[in-house]
């Protein structure tokens, strides 16, 4: 089992649609939970974190973080063309020292 | 400026050859990273540095070097390069423990 599992998608969705995000982890004392958008050949680029259960709004994107069933989802609503990329999700392992482990991303795709 | 610069952007290489990659950053950050990116695999963990003279292996370290020659300056070699090295490389910071990392723009790595 991964650590962090994503389904690869694509995902696609109607211009103006929510598009949902979803997320599996294994370790349960992970603390930190991140999604970042990756646009093809570009850098991940951070757009939410999350550390307590429940939702966290900024702008059209909302995280939401269930601990008990190791679940982070992402939704972006009204989504637009440019919401087009892959979406890493990203939980932080505890052993030795602090550290991210990424899953492989899901690609969502924005039809017009 | 960025402020996390890496160079080269790209660079094509010869199998069995010594290639440096260099990342620097202007965010301050002591903590650093490299990680590569292949299709469908997402981002694996090369080395880490919390700071100077902390240097620790992630999960695919084999056949790859560092060195952090300063707090602003992470530097990642292939000792001799080989055609599975071919990949997407990302240095990245962070201030620390519960927070996101920032990405560098890459470096595609081919080796023929």
């Amino acid at each position: 089992q991964k650590e962090v599992e994503q389904n690869s998608g694509p995902l696609s969705v109607p211009e103006g649609a929510i598009a949902s995000l979803n997320c599996t982890y294994s370790d349960r004392v992970s603390q930190s939970f991140f999604w970042y958008r990756q646009y093809s050949g570009k850098s991940p680029e951070l757009i939410m974190s999350i550390y307590s259960n429940g939702d966290k709004e900024d702008g059209r994107f909302t995280a939401q973080l269930n601990k008990a069933s190791q679940y982070v989802s992402l939704l972006i609503r009204d989504s637009q063309p440019s919401d087009s990329a892959t979406y890493l999700c990203a939980v932080n392992r505890m052993d030795s020292s602090y550290k991210l482990i990424f899953g492989s991303g899901t690609r969502l795709l924005v039809r017009p | 400026d960025a402020d996390v610069t890496q160079t080269p952007r790209n660079r094509i290489t010869k199998t069995g050859k010594r290639i440096m990659l260099e990342c620097s950053q202007t965010k301050g950050h002591d903590r650093m990273y490299w990680y590569r990116q292949d299709p469908g695999l997402g981002l694996q963990l090369i080395y880490y540095s919390f700071d100077v003279k902390d240097i620790n292996k992630g999960e695919i370290s084999d056949g790859y070097s560092v060195s952090r020659q300063a707090q602003a300056k992470f530097s990642l070699s292939l000792e001799s390069a080989i055609p599975n090295q071919t990949a997407l490389y990302f240095c990245a910071t962070s201030v620390g423990d519960n927070y996101g990392y920032t990405f560098g723009s890459g470096t595609r790595l081919t080796v023929v």
